[in-house]
């Protein structure tokens, strides 16, 4: 069946540095991707999403690119800040379902 | 923005007791809620999906007799676990889907620990 794998946490960070959490995906057909954060005492939040192949998702600095050949969404950030420590969570779904496919979520830990 | 809200957000219970955890959204409508629960160091896996009025859709493997929810309002659901069990014990999330913009926001999840 269709599944998702992370890198398992946590990543500590120094503030400034670059960050990748990988993700790779198991998946029939087209599924679309999504980049979901969990800050510390709140729900899941959308953070970015990407519908088809080669499209890049970004938002608060934040990018994935949804790379079929390698069935791989890889989260990345230029420069991490405290505030982004958080567990991200990567998922899919298809397109004629709201099920989505969670992977195990990665602790991201940034020191100062 | 959009709020979903569980409640409790701890629970502690005896064995073979019942535990009811609720599901509000704040400030929009939901006409469909999603459970999902997950174990220490594993996904998230979706439970059930209920549509207000109606009765859930659960996952294959879910028992329905032991998890009972209810989706009796537009803002409401809840997930009720029956005769608990230790190996019930586990992180309970829902979402909601907004009937007016589709988008779907999730709880802060409700911790739950079976003596």
């Amino acid at each position: 069946g269709d599944s998702v794998t992370q890198m398992e946490g946590p990543v500590t960070l120094s503030e400034e540095a670059f960050l990748t959490i990988n993700c790779t995906y198991t998946a029939t057909g087209y599924p679309s991707l999504f980049w979901y954060v969990q800050y510390p005492g709140e729900g899941l939040q959308l953070l970015l999403k990407a519908t088809k192949a080669d499209d890049k998702g970004s938002n608060k600095g934040f990018e994935a690119t949804y790379r079929k050949e390698t069935t791989s969404f890889h989260l990345e950030k230029g420069s991490v800040q405290v505030s982004d420590s958080a567990v991200y969570f990567c998922a899919l779904k298809h397109r004629n379902t709201d099920k989505l496919i969670f992977g195990t979520g990665t602790r991201l830990q940034v020191f100062p | 923005g959009a709020v979903v809200s569980q409640h409790p957000s701890r629970v502690i219970c005896k064995s073979g007791t019942s535990v009811k955890i609720e599901c509000r959204s704040l400030d929009f409508q939901a006409t469909t809620m999603f459970w999902y629960r997950q174990f220490p160091k594993q996904s998230l896996m979706l439970m059930a999906t209920s549509n207000e009025g109606s009765k859930a859709t659960y996952e294959q493997g879910v028992e329905k007799d032991k998890f009972l929810i209810n989706h009796a309002s537009l803002t409401l659901s809840t997930l009720t676990v029956t005769s608990a069990h230790p190996e019930d014990s586990s992180f309970y999330i829902c979402s909601a889907r907004d009937r007016s913009s589709g988008e779907l926001f999730f709880g802060e999840g409700s911790r739950l620990t079976v003596l």
